[in-house]
């Protein structure tokens, strides 16, 4: 069974662009999680997608959106791109429920905002 | 706002010690905490998921308590090999969170061979 894939793996855009990020999950899982990591920081949650419907979002401004298509297959932009928005970004799938499900991890997006 | 504090911040251990550290969580409205291990250039996988006051996990030479009275939550590695070198991090899940999961800043272990 393939793993989680996220494209692309590295990224470098300068202040001001916009991203677009890409999450594949495992087949058969339709929830989808993004996640934010920083040096000296835990793993910031942005959202979770269940059906083409976010069920849950993170404390992160506007800026950052997502979707998720009929394939489970999910999106995340990120529009008027900040310094500070430089950060691995990673998805993860799970079954059903990220909170009782065991969550696969793809292998992130590494962003670098100059 | 809801913390979960992982301690300490990073060990060094030598090869075939045993070692153990903490995850600490608000002992209110528990609803599930899990562990991860994330190893450098690799993706976090999954080790336990714990949900019962109690509960004691094993995967091999690792295990997880969980004491959900007093929140918090300890992951041993007994026997450490250099294999086990990695960042071990624990995520909390409140029962009014709508599946959101509160992570930890992460314990790096480093196993010294």
């Amino acid at each position: 069974k393939a793993g989680v894939t996220q494209t692309p793996r590295y990224l470098i855009k300068t202040r001001g662009q916009q991203v677009t990020l890409s999450c594949s999950p495992i087949s058969g899982h339709r929830s989808v999680s993004w996640y934010q990591q920083t040096p000296g920081q835990g793993l910031q949650f942005l959202f979770e997608y269940f059906s083409e419907t976010q069920r849950n979002k993170g404390n992160f401004p506007g800026r950052f959106s997502g979707r998720q298509f009929s394939n489970s297959r999910s999106e995340m932009n990120v529009s008027t791109l900040e310094l500070g928005d430089s950060a691995l970004y990673l998805c993860a799938s799970s079954l059903y429920i990220p909170s009782t499900d065991t969550q696969y991890f793809g292998p992130g997006t590494r962003l670098t905002v100059l | 706002i809801l913390n979960v504090e992982q301690s300490p911040q990073s060990l060094h251990v030598q090869e075939g010690d045993s070692t153990n550290f903490t995850c600490s969580f608000p002992s209110s409205n528990f609803y599930a905490l899990h562990w991860y291990r994330w190893e450098t250039a690799k993706s976090p996988e999954a080790l336990f998921v714990m949900t019962l006051n109690g509960d004691e996990k094993k995967k091999g030479r690792i295990s997880a308590t969980l004491n959900t009275k007093e929140g918090y939550s300890y992951l041993y590695i007994k026997g450490s090999q250099p294999e086990d070198s990695a960042t071990y991090l624990c995520a909390f899940n409140p029962r009014d969170s709508n599946y959101q999961l509160i992570w930890g800043a992460g314990t790096k272990l480093i196993i010294k061979p």
